[in-house]
């Protein structure tokens, strides 16, 4: 079974421009989740969808979205990008039911200039 | 404020020696997870601990869970190089709002010189 995969694995935006970034789950997983890592801060979670419904979202501000398509497949969308959002993006796939494992992605490298 | 206090930070050690990684917390988990991460990497995960004073054994590496579900430690036998890397222990809690289901600790850095 292939693992997760993100897209695309390195990115590089100025300040005040949009990036989207794709996820693609785990075949068959159905809860897709978002983290930011930074070396200060660590992974931080940004939201989670299950079947295309955003169950929970973290404290980031409203430049920070994201949804999820019918088959799983997910996006994260930042816009107006600051400095600070330079990081490793994270997706995480689950099967979705209660207490089950996340699979992480190899992540998404975000350099804002 | 941080759920998962994780300890040390960083640690550099010879080939062979023996390590301790802490996970602690005042909260209780119904689960805890240890991963392992690689430069440009994403998370691996090595092992889930669910029972309070769960044990688990992988190869040279001990993983406990504390007896009140609170806290939890790494232990690796005779470290050699290719366990360099970040190592982050997650809590999973049954309710769970805006900080997600998972709960990460700050991770340690481990660096094993040959």
């Amino acid at each position: 079974k292939a693992g997760v995969t993100q897209t695309p694995r390195y990115l590089i935006k100025t300040r005040g421009q949009q990036v989207t970034l794709s996820c693609s789950p785990i075949s068959g997983h159905r809860s897709v989740s978002w983290y930011q890592q930074t070396p200060g801060q660590g992974l931080q979670f940004l939201f989670e969808y299950f079947s295309e419904t955003q169950r929970n979202k973290g404290n980031f501000p409203g430049r920070f979205s994201g949804r999820q398509f019918s088959n799983s497949r997910s996006e994260m969308n930042v816009s107006t990008l600051e400095l600070g959002d330079s990081a490793l993006y994270l997706c995480a796939s689950s099967l979705g039911l209660a207490e089950e494992t996340q699979y992480f992605g190899p992540g998404t490298r975000l350099l804002v200039l | 404020t941080q759920l998962l206090e994780q300890s040390p930070q960083f640690l550099s050690i010879q080939e062979g020696e023996n390590l301790t990684v802490y996970c602690n917390s005042s909260s209780v988990f119904s689960s805890l997870q240890w991963y392992r991460q690689e430069p440009g990497e994403g998370p691996v995960l090595l092992v889930t601990v669910v029972t309070g004073g769960e044990v688990k054994k992988l190869k040279r590496l001990t993983f406990q869970f504390g007896d009140a579900r609170k806290d939890s430690s790494l232990h690796i036998t005779a470290a050699q190089p290719g366990d360099t890397g970040l190592y982050l222990c997650a809590g999973e809690r049954l309710r769970y709002g805006n900080t997600g289901k998972l709960i990460f600790g700050q991770g340690t850095t481990l660096q094993v010189k040959p």
